[in-house]
């Protein structure tokens, strides 16, 4: 059972640079989404998708791009890295949309900035 | 952009002791509420996902209620053991599919 798989785990940028965090699910979930985790804030939304070919932001979207190709992919692009970007990225997945379903959780993927 | 509070943000229970926190979310266009227990170097399980008011959901110890009406719900551990020892987080939603975590309540239990 795979579930929800995220890579990296870890991964170190420099300013300005780019990368994209993976994020993989097995379980035939329409809805994906992005949080990230900073100390004191608890997990805040960055973007979501209710099905392929559908993205939405989230609370906190500038700097980051998403897309949904397919069901089972939902890659987080950070296009031009910042400090302000150091945290720790969590995917997350739900058999439907309109949140009445829990979301399950990758392993999440710890990115500094420097 | 939904605003969900937590309280307390941490709390020091001794083991064998009942305890409870809060979840306070918009009451107006609710839609549904989620808890996730989040064990330190491990991803958020679910616990309970509610949409009625008056629901009452439990697993084992572990029990959640919800008012819809004023907005909050109550998440209660009875008998406390070291392993409930771990971050709880509310998230509420309303339709439009954004699920909106709170900052969470700490719990540690105290041998």
């Amino acid at each position: 059972n795979a579930g929800v798989t995220q890579t990296p785990k870890f991964q170190v940028l420099k300013t300005g640079q780019s990368m994209t965090l993976q994020c993989a699910q097995d379980m035939n979930h329409e809805y994906m989404s992005w949080y990230r985790q900073d100390p004191g804030m608890g997990l805040r939304l960055i973007h979501y998708s209710v099905g392929a070919g559908i993205t939405d932001q989230g609370e906190v979207p500038n700097g980051y791009n998403v897309s949904r190709s397919t069901t089972e992919d939902f890659p987080l692009r950070l296009l031009s890295a910042a400090p302000s970007q150091t945290s720790v990225y969590f995917c997350a997945s739900s058999r439907a949309g309109t949140g009445n379903s829990p979301l399950h959780f990758g392993n999440g993927t710890r990115l500094t900035v420097t | 952009i939904l605003n969900v509070e937590q309280s307390p943000q941490s709390l020091h229970v001794q083991e064998g002791d009942s305890t409870n926190f809060t979840c306070s979310f918009p009451s107006s266009n609710f839609y549904a509420l989620h808890w996730y227990r989040w064990e330190t170097a491990k991803s958020p399980e679910a616990l309970f996902v509610m949409t009625l008011n008056g629901d009452e959901k439990k697993k084992g110890r572990i029990s959640a209620t919800l008012n819809t009406k004023e907005g909050y719900s109550y998440l209660y551990i009875k008998g406390s053991q070291p392993e409930d020892s771990a971050t709880y987080l509310c998230a509420s939603t309303n339709r439009d599919d954004k699920i909106i975590f709170g900052k969470g309540t700490r719990l540690h239990i105290l041998p």
